[in-house]
């Protein structure tokens, strides 16, 4: 099984300044045809999750350009450009290359 | 609006079935796959099952094979865990999502609680 893991596990952040999660997985998580199935979800407190990124760097309907994707192969990053109130909850990282489809531990994000 | 509407979960004993659903309005049910995550209580996320549109293909993680079964009735819209032989450590939210083409789990239901216990 590929294994995500998340630094920071706890971010405690300041309203308006940046904030950056890294995921990385056990092995690369190109698929066979291309493509890196890597996303970003959030978890507000008492809520499912949400998509916020797919495939890397791709931000889902609806979601802030204050939110973004980056990296390659093992290692990717979730940045916040300006933390709002809103912000505040649980991240993941998970890939979707290969079955067992696997989280990260979860990375939380409070002010 | 794409709804996922999760349903069926409840106090189970050891060894005994549930069979949660998850009915869905707001998009052609039959062109994704559907997935079920589970979360244990203070917990983090944990794929459990995936199937394909048609059904056809199903995929489960390894502590779920052979108790739980997973399958869609698309003339109605509605994803179904079957749950079997249920364990203290089955106790979560299960979770229904819709599994999209980029390898994202597009939208999630609002979670049905399982729980385990004698």
């Amino acid at each position: 099984d590929i294994v995500m893991t998340q630094t920071p596990l706890s971010s405690p952040v300041t309203l308006g300044q940046p904030a950056s999660i890294s995921c990385r997985s056990s092995q690369s998580i190109v698929h066979n045809d291309g493509n890196t199935y890597l996303s970003w979800l959030q978890q507000r407190p008492g809520q499912p999750p949400r998509l916020l990124i797919y495939k890397i760097s791709n931000r889902f309907s609806g979601v802030p350009d204050r939110f973004s994707g980056s990296g390659a192969g093992t290692d990717f990053t979730l940045k916040i450009s300006r933390v709002e109130g809103e912000d505040v909850g649980v991240y993941y990282c998970m890939q979707a290359t290969q079955f067992p489809h696997t989280f990260g531990p979860g990375t939380k994000v409070d002010i | 609006e794409v709804q996922l509407l999760a349903s069926g979960g409840g106090l189970v004993q050891p060894g005994g079935s549930l069979r949660l659903s998850c009915a869905a309005s707001g998009f052609t049910f039959s062109n994704y796959a559907m997935t079920w995550v589970r979360q244990a209580p203070g917990k983090g996320l944990e794929w459990v099952s995936s199937i394909t549109g048609g059904g056809g293909g199903t995929y489960y993680t390894d502590s779920v094979k052979g108790r739980f079964t997973v399958s869609r009735d698309n003339s109605k819209s509605t994803l179904y865990l079957q749950m079997n032989s249920l364990r203290a450590e089955d106790t979560a939210v299960y979770y229904c999502a819709m599994w999209g083409q980029n390898g994202d789990y597009l939208y999630w239901g609002q979670g049905t609680l399982v729980t385990v216990s004698s």
